[in-house]
């Protein structure tokens, strides 16, 4: 979506370091998530965002931080504790309204991280 | 927790063959739907969805689904692919728990050959 902007497109990694990969939208959507997508495993959840200051892990955190100190920011760190970073990266966000959680999910165009 | 499940992981057409792709979801109680499709080198965009209603369910493209709850299943079809319909096709339901999560399936690779 146009409204979603992940940088950069493509990240590389040395070994024992942290890198950050941006997520930033202009949707004023309140909720962000972090996927990872490996082939044949199809998207899974790293970490989401319901609001600025708060966030909760996914089904497989171990090895990320993220922050939300801004609506518009959501930025996902792959720390050295991760030991197979290497992955496509799919930031995604939507709106939640209340009395209506089920507003689809819309997607950034992905970060690829490899190791080197 | 939820799961879905996509039994077809790749998938090769010739054009104007019709196409049923596979999606099986865990939960008994009230879904909601989702197909998502990844053309190459894009991103993620929604195909349809399914909150409730009619269980047939018109996407954009041509694409259509049917929820069947009996058979908990969420099938793509199209009656006629066209080569530009080349990508992976992500099945997913949104997860109870809250949050407006989604648990996708693994994927559906689909080649659509001239």
């Amino acid at each position: 979506d146009g409204g979603i902007t992940q940088s950069p497109k493509y990240l590389f990694r040395k070994e024992g370091q942290n890198v950050t990969l941006s997520c930033e939208q202009n949707l004023n959507h309140d909720a962000m998530y972090w996927y990872r997508q490996d082939p044949g495993q199809g998207l899974r959840l790293i970490y989401y965002s319901q609001i600025v200051n708060d966030f909760q892990k996914g089904d497989i955190a171990e090895g990320y931080s993220v922050s939300r100190e801004k609506k518009e920011s959501f930025p996902l760190t792959v720390t050295s504790a991760q030991k197979n970073p290497t992955a496509f990266y799919l930031c995604a966000t939507a709106g939640i309204r209340q009395g209506d959680s089920n507003q689809p999910q819309h997607f950034g165009d992905g970060t690829r991280l490899s190791i080197l | 927790a939820q799961s879905v499940s996509q039994h077809n992981h790749h998938v090769i057409l010739s054009e104007a063959a019709s196409l049923e792709l596979g999606c099986n979801y865990s939960y008994g109680g009230t879904v909601n739907l989702f197909w998502y499709v990844q053309y190459p080198g894009q991103h993620l965009q929604l195909l349809l969805k399914y909150f409730s209603g009619d269980p047939l369910v018109k996407g954009i493209k041509g694409f259509e689904a049917e929820f069947i709850k009996s058979k908990f299943s969420f099938n793509l079809r199209k009656p006629s692919v066209q080569w530009s319909d080349t990508a992976e096709y992500f099945c997913a339901v949104l997860d109870t728990g809250g949050g407006n999560k989604l648990t996708f399936g693994t994927g559906t690779q689909l080649k659509v050959e001239l």
